[in-house]
């Protein structure tokens, strides 16, 4: 069935470094890839997306990077921020236009100051 | 708008006793979904309604019900509680527009069996 690996679990950085977060999926037929963050004790929120007609997107801090051929995209946060600490899920939409989204197991950011 | 709207968000239940959590969502979203959050396993999809009328089952359904009553509203039901289906819960509605289908979350019910 279809499957989304998530990599690292934990990720621990100096605040103002940069944090790479990896994903892999099963479904070579997947064209959309969300991801959401979840602070602690709140709802996962969208922050950025890429579809499958685009390499990579950026938006201020935050990029993804998407390739096809090895089915892995990826979630880059520069000049990070304490408030940066949270979980990060990714996520790829099944097909069969049914638009439900597998996803990973999440990363637990902290950013230290 | 509210959004997605989930209650409870707290419940515990005795093991084998039964209950049904109720998601309504004002967004007139065609799509929505039952997820439970467990430590280190990410979410993972229960049930989905693709549109009213419609269910289908994700990757852990065993234990769940559902019934997608109208278009707003997508309840899911243990009918026999047990102390594996200790999670929070999160219902999710969703639309596919120009290609984007971005899921939102309702608050989550914490629910605990013992």
């Amino acid at each position: 069935g279809e499957n989304v690996e998530q990599h690292p679990s934990t990720l621990s950085v100096q605040e103002g470094d940069s944090a790479v977060i990896k994903c892999t999926y099963s479904d070579s037929a997947s064209n959309y890839f969300p991801w959401y963050k979840q602070e602690l004790g709140k709802r996962p929120q969208l922050i950025i997306d890429i579809r499958s007609n685009v390499g990579e997107k950026k938006d201020q801090r935050i990029a993804v990077t998407l390739n096809k051929t090895a089915k892995h995209f990826s979630l880059h946060i520069t000049e990070t921020q304490p408030e940066d600490s949270a979980v990060y899920f990714c996520a790829a939409r099944g097909t069969g236009g049914y638009n439900k989204l597998i996803f990973g197991a999440g990363t637990r950011l902290a950013v230290h100051p | 708008n509210a959004g997605v709207t989930q209650t409870p968000k707290f419940q515990v239940l005795k093991t084998g006793q039964s209950m049904t959590l109720q998601c309504a969502q004002d967004m007139n979203h065609n799509s929505m979904y039952w997820y439970r959050q467990d430590p280190g396993m990410g979410l993972r999809l229960i049930y989905y309604s693709a549109s009213e009328g419609t269910t289908d089952k994700g990757e852990v359904p065993n234990g769940y019900n559902v019934s997608r009553l109208n278009k707003r509203e997508f309840s899911l039901r243990l009918e026999s509680a047990a102390p594996s289906q200790t999670s929070v819960y999160f219902c999710a509605s969703s639309e596919l527009v120009r290609g984007i289908t971005e899921a939102f979350f309702g608050q989550g019910t914490r629910l605990t069996v013992v």
